[in-house]
């Protein structure tokens, strides 16, 4: 089962950080836990990925818990732009690496 | 851009009709997904490809069938098409393997009239 959990929904004010949680606690230890998020009419879009360690790139950060039960993926700074649907996946190695979308978090970013 | 092509991005067709998506991945990578978006089911897997061979299969009825050519672009056709068949798909490619990420195409919607 590659389900993780995550919030319906999350409000921020632009400009300042946003922390959006994901619990996967039936992970296993080669699956790796992968970001996407979506914009409206869009299709979805690779934000971050990581296995055991915090993950830094240009667009956020990933932290992953030491027991890789659950990770955060963190936007420094919140931009209208940011407003989308944050989804966290843990990639199912043993069925080819597909990645199984959950609900996803739908954050609002206020100005 | 992600690199990703698919075509049409439109598509408007009747019920029980027949329909072909094509999906370009990007240059070099071996991986073909293809997804599955309505509003009432979110993002659905419906089936992934890896150099011409089938890796992986979600939630993809059997009206439904993909394949993936040695020049490794897509098709996923979809038969006897019904109302509840109208929704985004999505194809996504990557070079396969984990520790990898996806790019996604802009999807074809198709209406089932």
């Amino acid at each position: 089962d590659a389900k993780t959990t995550q919030p319906n929904s999350m409000e921020s004010n632009e400009e300042e950080p946003v922390h959006l949680p994901c619990n996967h606690s039936t992970i296993s230890g080669t699956d790796y836990i992968h970001w996407y998020r979506q914009l409206p009419s869009q299709g979805p879009e690779y934000v971050i990925h990581g296995l055991t360690s915090n993950v830094n790139n240009r667009m956020a950060s990933l932290a992953i818990a030491e027991d890789r039960k659950s990770s955060t993926l963190i936007l420094h700074r919140a931009t209208l732009r940011d407003a989308a649907v944050y989804y966290c996946i843990r990639e199912n190695n043993n069925a080819g690496n597909m990645l199984t979308f959950g609900g996803g978090t739908r954050l609002m970013v206020k100005p | 851009d992600s690199g990703v092509t698919q075509t049409p991005k439109h598509l408007i067709t009747a019920t029980g009709q027949r329909v072909t998506l094509r999906c370009s991945p990007r240059s070099g990578d071996l991986s073909v997904y293809w997804y599955q978006q309505s509003l009432d089911q979110g993002l659905q897997f419906l089936i992934q490809y890896y150099n011409g061979e089938e890796r992986a299969k979600g939630n993809i009825l059997e009206r439904f069938s993909a394949q993936q050519f040695p020049d490794l672009h897509s098709e996923l056709n979809l038969s006897s098409l019904e109302l509840g068949d109208s929704a985004l798909y999505f194809c996504a490619s990557s070079v396969g393997g984990s520790n990898t990420e996806a790019f996604f195409g802009q999807g074809t919607r198709l209406t089932v009239v």
